[in-house]
């Protein structure tokens, strides 16, 4: 059975300050890995698919990368509207559905 | 336009009774899904759908009976709810089985007294 699992599971970081997220999975062939931003209250809002090892994404100040063994999330120059959880989830071969992590909750102190 | 409407978004009632969660998308995609999201935000699949044709479904109770009418409406019926089926019940779809984002509508928070 595919398995994600993220570290830390929470992360406070004062605004400017950069860090990254870690996402390893294991996964039978891998198809996609995803990356979600989920706000309080909130469905699970959709950043970025990676497919294959080495590929990297970027949007505004995230930009997530993958390895045959793990993904990063790279925050930098965070601002307090970057807090939310981030969920990474995979889609292995052996069938059509994402497995989730358990997140990781981001807090940026202005 | 919301892309993935459920509906209600707070659902509260007694233990043993019968509710239905109804979800919408108007993106055009193929396949819609049910997750479960429980009090330590894991997020885990129920069923998902593919043109009106079941494709997925985990080890639920079958008290849970998802129907789709059409491409466009994924329903979730639960019978004789128990104390442990509380928790925030996510709609989602997506163009088509793989590779594709999901995306989710706002959740329903389903309470059991």
């Amino acid at each position: 059975e595919d398995q994600v699992t993220q570290s830390p599971e929470a992360l406070r970081l004062q605004e400017g300050e950069s860090s990254s997220l870690n996402c390893s999975y294991t996964v039978s062939g891998l198809r996609g890995l995803f990356w979600y931003r989920q706000d309080p209250g909130k469905g699970p809002e959709f950043l970025f698919t990676l497919y294959s090892a080495g590929e990297e994404k970027e949007k505004e100040r995230l930009k997530a990368t993958l390895t045959k063994k793990e993904s990063f999330l790279h925050i930098t120059a965070p601002k307090p509207e970057d807090s939310a959880t981030y969920l990474c989830a995979v889609q292995g071969s052996n069938d059509y559905k994402l497995s989730f992590g358990a997140g990781t909750t981001v807090t940026v102190r202005a | 336009d919301t892309a993935v409407s459920q509906t209600p978004k707070y659902l509260v009632t007694q233990m043993g009774n019968d509710k239905s969660i109804k979800c919408e998308q108007n993106l055009g995609h193929d396949t819609m899904y049910w997750y479960k999201q429980d009090s330590k935000k894991f997020l885990k699949i129920m069923f998902s759908y593919n043109n009106k044709e079941l494709i997925i479904n985990e080890t639920v109770p079958n008290r849970f009976s998802p129907k789709s009418p059409d491409k466009a409406h994924l329903n979730l019926h639960i019978n004789s709810l128990e104390l442990g089926d509380s928790a925030v019940y996510f709609c989602a779809s997506s163009q088509d089985v793989s590779n594709q984002p999901q995306h989710f509508g706002d959740g329903t928070r389903l309470s059991i007294l």
